[in-house]
């Protein structure tokens, strides 16, 4: 089974600032199954990232992904106060899925 | 537009069975793999298992195998989630969701969620 860790836990930056989060993989996991969600609080998680780098519909360029292997990256690039969030990243292999434990994401 | 609806908040003491369900439109339902996902109060989501509801396929997590039972009847568009025997710890939303594509890897239309309550 395959564990996921996201880093950091909480980050807090200012809008208009880079965040990058971080989902690393007990194991390699394959890259058109590493997927990025944001969940708002009382809300159903959304899609962001899928297939590691490729944008879910509707999402905004400042959201990309990056990554292979065990190492997999979600960059906001220019954080908006909208991006206050939770931030989980997602993969799924030998018909087995996971999450990993989320990272918070607070605006200033 | 592709929707999946689930059904409503329950109440329920330790000991009963329950039945919920995630009924999806706007698209052929067998086609597509459903996951459900728990999240306890305060907590992350965790992945729970998937049916894809042209075979009934279904995978569980080591963590809920056994525990709950994943189910689907394509002929109405519905699968469903049931315990037939809840405990306190059981007390969670449970969402539904549809996959992106015809794997069952990644997820793009979530329900609403249900939120189950298991208390004596």
């Amino acid at each position: 089974e395959i564990v996921l860790t996201q880093s950091p836990g909480t980050l807090s930056l200012s809008p208009g600032e880079r965040a990058t989060l971080s989902c690393r993989a007990s194991q390699s996991v394959s890259s058109s199954y590493l997927a990025w969600y944001q969940q708002k609080p009382g809300q159903a998680p959304r899609l962001l990232i899928y297939g590691s780098s490729s944008r879910a519909t509707g999402i905004p360029d400042r959201f990309s992904g990056s990554g292979s292997g065990t190492d997999f990256t979600l960059t906001i690039s220019r954080l908006e106060p909208e991006d206050s969030a939770v931030y989980y990243c997602q993969q799924y292999g030998f018909s087995l899925g996971a999450f990993g434990q989320g990272t918070k994401v607070e605006i200033k | 537009e592709v929707q999946l609806v689930q059904s409503g908040a329950e109440v329920k003491k330790p000991g009963e069975s329950l039945k919920i369900s995630c009924t999806g439109s706007g698209y052929t339902f067998a086609t597509y793999w459903i996951l459900w996902v728990r999240q306890m109060p305060g907590k992350g989501l965790e992945w729970m298992g998937i049916i894809y509801p042209g075979d009934s396929d279904t995978t569980y997590s080591p963590s809920f195998r056994g525990q709950v039972t994943i189910s689907a009847d394509k002929s109405i568009s519905t699968a469903y989630l049931q315990w037939s025997s809840l405990k306190a710890s059981d007390t969670a939303m449970y969402y539904c969701a549809r996959s992106i594509g015809g794997s069952g890897s990644n997820f793009e239309f979530w329900g609403q969620g249900t939120l189950v309550t298991v208390s004596s």
